[in-house]
């Protein structure tokens, strides 16, 4: 079946600091691949994504690129703000079935 | 435009109730999906509605149960509740079946069995 492996958390780091969420799946086919971002108190929202490999998706600073060869979809952000602080979900998907298959999601502090 | 909306935000039942959660999707979308996220989990995916029907299930059991209505609203039913049902219940929305459609999550519902 369908799983995505998140690095372990929660990760703290200063402000301005370099930023890597590392995120490995397991999927039959060529899935979709998204990262989430749910702030305190509040629903999960789209923060990027990608359909093939290769792609490169991009938001508010921060990129993941489609690994077809490591089946990765890290997520990296150059420099960090403290209002990026969340908890960040790695996700799944395959065209025609739009289950969402989620990590157990990475809680990201940010300090001033 | 509104987004994804939920209700209520906060429940709390006692073990052996049934609850019911809404969902009114994001305005053109016509596909609901629900998930279950425990706390310090990612979200679990319970089902998916499309043209009335549930299109796809998790694994999740009959007690956990559903609707969707003709103006694409959704509801999402649990019965015998169990003190492991505690949860953020969240509803996502998107335009139809298809190639990789991005959900879009309202707030949840927070239930919380006693």
């Amino acid at each position: 079946g369908n799983s995505v492996t998140q690095m372990e958390g929660p990760v703290t780091l200063s402000e301005e600091a370099f930023l890597t969420i590392n995120c490995t799946y397991t999927a039959t086919g060529y899935p979709s691949l998204f990262w989430y971002v749910q702030y305190p108190g509040e629903g999960l929202q789209l923060l990027l994504k990608a359909t093939k490999a290769d792609d490169k998706g991009s938001n508010k600073g921060f990129e993941a690129t489609y690994r077809k060869e490591t089946t990765s979809f890290h997520l990296e952000k150059g420099s960090v703000q403290v209002s990026d602080s969340a908890v960040y979900f790695c996700a799944l998907s395959h065209i025609g079935n739009e289950k969402l298959t989620f990590g157990t999601g990475t809680r990201l502090t940010i300090i001033p | 435009d509104a987004g994804v909306t939920q209700s209520p935000t906060h429940l709390i039942k006692t073990r052996g109730q049934q609850v019911t959660l809404r969902c009114s999707p994001k305005s053109g979308h016509d596909t609901v999906s629900w998930y279950q996220q425990a706390l310090g989990q990612g979200p679990q995916f319970i089902f998916q509605y499309y043209e009335e029907e549930e299109r796809q299930r998790g694994n999740f059991p009959d007690r956990f149960s559903g609707h969707q209505f003709p103006n694409y609203s959704s509801e999402l039913n649990v019965n015998a509740l169990l003190l492991g049902d505690s949860a953020l219940y969240l509803c996502a929305s998107s335009p139809g079946q298809g190639a990789g459609e991005t959900q879009y999550f309202g707030p949840g519902t927070r239930l919380l069995v006693l």
